[in-house]
C-alpha cells in the first residue's frame, strides 16, 4: 500500500532554532516529492519538488533532501520564525502529471518567542 | 492574480440537502483536483480532471459529482449530505508538460459541516 509517513507529529522550537522534519515513503511508481506549508485555516503552498536524481533544493531558509534509495526525505528549517509555525507536509506523486499524490498527515511546528 | 478561488468559505448543512462547492482557476491549469482533509489523515483525493469534459474519480468519491465544462471551473456536488462529509474541502490546480513536474496551487478550502 501507497504510504508517506511523517515524523514527529508535533514540535515546538524556540525562535532563531534550527529543526529537521522527516518522511518516509512507501510509493511506487515514484516521480517526485513534495514539501507543503499550510498555515491554519489556509490551503497548502509548494515549497519544494524533488524528482529522483536531486538530492537536495531550497527555498530560503528551507532546505529539503531526497534519498531515493532509502526513500527518505527531510525538511530543514534554519534560524526558524514565528512565521513558520504551521503545518508541514510531504507529498509523493506516483507520476508526473500529478493525478496521484499520496499525502502524509504532516507535522505540525510552533515557534515560540 | 486570484490564483484558484474556493467559495463558500463556510457552510452548514442539514442531512440530505445538496450543495455545490465553486472552485475557479484563472491559470489556465488543465489540471484541477478536489481533496478533502479530515482532523489527523492526509488529504485525499475525491476527484479529479485533466481537462474540459474529462473527469475521473479518485481515493473518496463516494457522495460526490464533479464535471468539467469549462477550463477555468471545477463545482463539486454533494448530492444529500451526510455528517461524514463534515470536513475541510480543497480545490487545486495544476498544468502539466511532458518531462516536468509542475506544482500544485490549493485554493483557501471549505469548511463544511453537516448537522
Amino acid at each position: 500500500k501507497n504510504q508517506v509517513e511523517q515524523s514527529p507529529q508535533s514540535l515546538i522550537i524556540l525562535e532563531g532554532k534550527n529543526c529537521t522534519l522527516q518522511c518516509n515513503y512507501t510509493v511506487s511508481p515514484f516521480s517526485n516529492l513534495r514539501w507543503y506549508k499550510q498555515d491554519t485555516g489556509r490551503g497548502p503552498v509548494s515549497l519544494t519538488i524533488m524528482t529522483f536524481s536531486e538530492n537536495t533544493k531550497s527555498n530560503g531558509r528551507y532546505t529539503a533532501t531526497l534519498d531515493a534509495d532509502t526513500k527518505q526525505s527531510s525538511l530543514h528549517i534554519t534560524a526558524s520564525q514565528l512565521s513558520d509555525s504551521a503545518s508541514y507536509i510531504c507529498v509523493v506523486s506516483a507520476n508526473q502529471a500529478g493525478t496521484a499524490l499520496i499525502f502524509g498527515k504532516g507535522t505540525t511546528l510552533s515557534v515560540s518567542s | 492574480n486570484a490564483g484558484v478561488t474556493q467559495t463558500p468559505k463556510f457552510q452548514v448543512l442539514k442531512t440530505g440537502q445538496s450543495m455545490t462547492l465553486q472552485c475557479a482557476q484563472d491559470m489556465n491549469h488543465e489540471y484541477m483536483s478536489w481533496y478533502r482533509q479530515d482532523p489527523g489523515m492526509g488529504l485525499r483525493l475525491i476527484h479529479y480532471s485533466v481537462g474540459a469534459g474529462i473527469t475521473d474519480q479518485g481515493e473518496v468519491p463516494n457522495g460526490y459529482n464533479v464535471s468539467r465544462s469549462t477550463t477555468e471551473d471545477f463545482p463539486l456536488r454533494l448530492l444529500s449530505a451526510a455528517p461524514s462529509q463534515t470536513s475541510v474541502y480543497f480545490c487545486a490546480s495544476s498544468y502539466y508538460r511532458t518531462g516536468r513536474s509542475t506544482e500544485a496551487f490549493f485554493g483557501q478550502g471549505t469548511r463544511l459541516t453537516v448537522v
